[in-house]
Formats: structure tokens, C-alpha cells, sequence
């Protein structure tokens, strides 16, 4: 089975940090480019990093720039998130993600979804 | 950033109505274009991508159109479990966008 799980979610005060993980098993893991999404609690998706199979290629939301550092070990099927400078406003269930194809195929949609892991941020 | 606008944020539909969403890209887009279904406590599930495909799993009942800047989601026939929120993406440009949503409720 296709599936994908995070963990490394909890409580933490604002400045602090948090490293998410991302377990893939069931594909080759170290042939998908990644995402990671979030979701603030009652609100939409917001995109928030992006990373190619090889981890040559990175992009991050503007509103994650600087703070966080996305990253993959393809060795252990893993994909993380390391969060750094906490803000209020970065509490959400934090998912990781996974597209039908390549970015630049045009099949990227995101297939394959973790459960999420939540993330709260406050004193 | 490519602006995504959903429409309407809440739909209220009987069982076995009609339903239609709309999702307004501020730059074409063209047909990369996804919409996805949550339900509560769940993670969101693909319903269609290339604004027209509809993924595995989802029925004939779901149907995607548009391209560029406009794009429909039609449900033709609600049933109890298509009650959720749907969230419109694109994946052309980067940063990836998502719509607002647009909540399905039993009327």
C-alpha cells in the first residue's frame, strides 16, 4: 500500500523549532519530487516547500522563507521539515504530499496524502 | 503568485440535486488545475487533475471543465457522502495556489 505518514508535531513556543518527518513506504520514494501542505485549524491549503527526487531543486512559500528547510533521505524513504523561529501563525496540520508525476510533466497534482501532524505554536 | 477564487464559499444542495463550483484562476493557468475533496478530520483526497480527469476511486458523477482562467466542478446527482469541502489548485506556477474552498452542505 501507497502510504505516506508524518510525525514530529506538538506543542512549541513561539521562536522555537520542530523537525517534521515524513515516512513513504509502498513507491519508490527516491523517484517523486515532494510537497509539504498546511492547513491552519478551520481554514484552506496553503503550499509551503517543494523538492525534487535528487533535493537539487528546493522552493518555499514566501511565508516560510528563511525559517524553514526542507530535505529528503532517500536512503531511508524519509522527507523532513525542519522549523525554525516558530510563529503563531504557523500552527496547522502540516501534510505531506506526494504528485502524480514530475513538475515540469504537468501531472502534479498531489495524489497521495499523509494523515497530517498538527503543529502548535504558543507561550 | 497566481490568485485562486472559489465560488460560492458555501453551497447548500438536497440529496440527489445538482451541484456546481467555481474556481477562478487571476492568470491562465491552463490545464493545470486540480480539485480536491476533505472531509472532516481527514486529509484532502484528489478528485480531478488536468482540470478534467477524474482520479481513482471518484464516480462518474463528478465531472471537471474549463481551462485557462475558469474552471467548473459538477457533482450531477449529490449523495450523503459527497457532502464536503472542495479546494481548487493550480500547478503551473510557483508558489502553488489553493482556493479558498467551497463547503457542501445538506440543505
Amino acid at each position: 500500500e501507497v502510504q505516506l505518514v508524518e510525525s514530529g508535531g506538538g506543542l512549541v513556543q513561539p521562536g522555537g523549532s520542530l523537525r517534521l518527518s515524513c515516512a513513504a513506504s509502498g513507491f519508490t520514494f527516491s523517484s517523486y519530487e515532494m510537497n509539504w501542505v498546511r492547513q491552519a485549524p478551520g481554514k484552506g491549503l496553503e503550499w509551503v516547500s517543494y523538492i525534487t527526487s535528487s533535493g537539487s531543486t528546493i522552493y518555499y512559500a514566501d511565508s516560510v522563507k528563511g525559517r524553514f528547510t526542507i530535505s529528503r533521505d532517500n536512503a531511508k524513504n524519509s522527507l523532513y521539515l525542519q522549523m525554525n523561529s516558530l510563529r503563531a501563525e504557523d500552527t496547522a496540520v502540516y501534510y505531506c504530499a506526494r504528485p502524480l508525476g514530475d513538475f515540469l510533466t504537468g501531472y502534479f497534482a498531489f495524489d497521495i496524502w499523509g494523515q497530517g501532524t498538527m503543529v502548535t505554536v504558543s507561550s | 503568485e497566481i490568485v485562486m477564487t472559489q465560488s460560492p464559499a458555501t453551497l447548500s444542495v438536497s440529496p440527489g440535486e445538482r451541484a456546481t463550483l467555481s474556481c477562478r484562476a487571476s492568470q491562465s493557468v491552463g490545464s493545470n488545475f486540480a480539485w480536491y475533496q476533505q472531509k472532516p478530520g481527514q486529509a484532502p483526497r484528489l478528485l480531478i487533475f488536468g482540470a478534467s480527469t477524474r482520479a481513482t476511486g471518484f464516480p462518474a458523477r463528478f465531472s471537471g471543465n474549463g481551462s485557462g482562467t475558469e474552471f467548473t466542478l459538477t457533482i450531477s446527482s449529490l449523495q450523503s457522502e459527497d457532502f464536503a469541502v472542495y479546494y481548487c489548485q493550480q500547478y503551473t506556477n510557483w508558489p502553488l495556489t489553493f482556493g479558498g474552498g467551497t463547503k457542501v452542505e445538506i440543505k
